[in-house]
């Protein structure tokens, strides 16, 4: 069975700055993929950035990036210039590409605070 | 256009009673799925819904649990002789066909048994 790892129970940034935070992951599958989520008190997962297994690039969305390392079974994010809108809990999910597609697994997630 | 809508946002029942959660997924997600989020156990998955084939029905913790999609769109989960172990946040999300489709997530509700 996959599993997902977030090692960071909380982590804390002051506004502007950046911060990293780490998921490792383990399958036996080649084909999957790779999700953060973000919740905010509201409750709603909001998705913030996705990669392909297949795709040696790593994924960027504006302030969002991730380092994927496939080898190591690493997917961290990278949130840049943060803002007090980034506080929340954040999610590490994987969806795999054969019998388990469909289905995201989740990591305990890591609660994010910023500081102004 | 609208998003997942769950409901209700919050649900209180005594320990034994049965409840129904419902989820109104995007219009056109032919995937649904439901999760669990409590305490102890983090983001769990229950089930699991792709047009007409059969669900994968492998998260559901008992048989109490049940749920089902009625003309491919409206989803209701089940929980019978409620426990208190059964009190969480309930997610649905839906998406559209695909492993890389991102999954779109209600507001969830949360169930409380007393």
């Amino acid at each position: 069975a996959q599993t997902v790892t977030q090692s960071q129970p909380e982590m804390s940034v002051q506004e502007a700055e950046t911060v990293t935070l780490s998921c490792t992951y383990d399958t036996s599958e080649s084909d999957y993929y790779l999700f953060w989520y973000k919740q905010p008190p509201s409750r709603q997962m909001i998705l913030v950035i996705r990669q392909e297994a297949y795709k040696q690039q790593n994924a960027t969305e504006n302030r969002f990036s991730v380092n994927f390392q496939k080898a190591a079974k690493s997917f961290s994010l990278k949130i840049s210039d943060s803002q007090l809108g980034d506080a929340a809990m954040y999610f590490c999910a994987y969806r795999g590409g054969g019998t388990s597609y469909g289905k995201l697994t989740f990591g305990q997630g890591t609660i994010l605070t910023v500081h102004p | 256009g609208a998003g997942v809508s769950q409901s209700p946002s919050n649900k209180v029942t005594e320990k034994g009673k049965d409840v129904e959660l419902r989820c109104d997924p995007i219009s056109g997600h032919t995937a649904l799925y439901w999760y669990r989020q409590s305490l102890g156990q983090g983001l769990e998955f229950l089930i699991y819904f792709q047009g007409n084939s059969a669900p994968d029905k492998s998260g559901l913790p008992s048989d109490r649990f049940s749920a089902e999609r009625t003309g491919g769109s409206v989803s209701t989960l089940t929980i019978q002789r409620t426990q208190q172990e059964d009190s969480a946040v309930y997610l649905c999300a839906s998406s559209l066909q695909g492993g890389n489709q991102p999954q779109h997530f209600g507001d969830g509700t949360r169930l409380s048994i007393l």
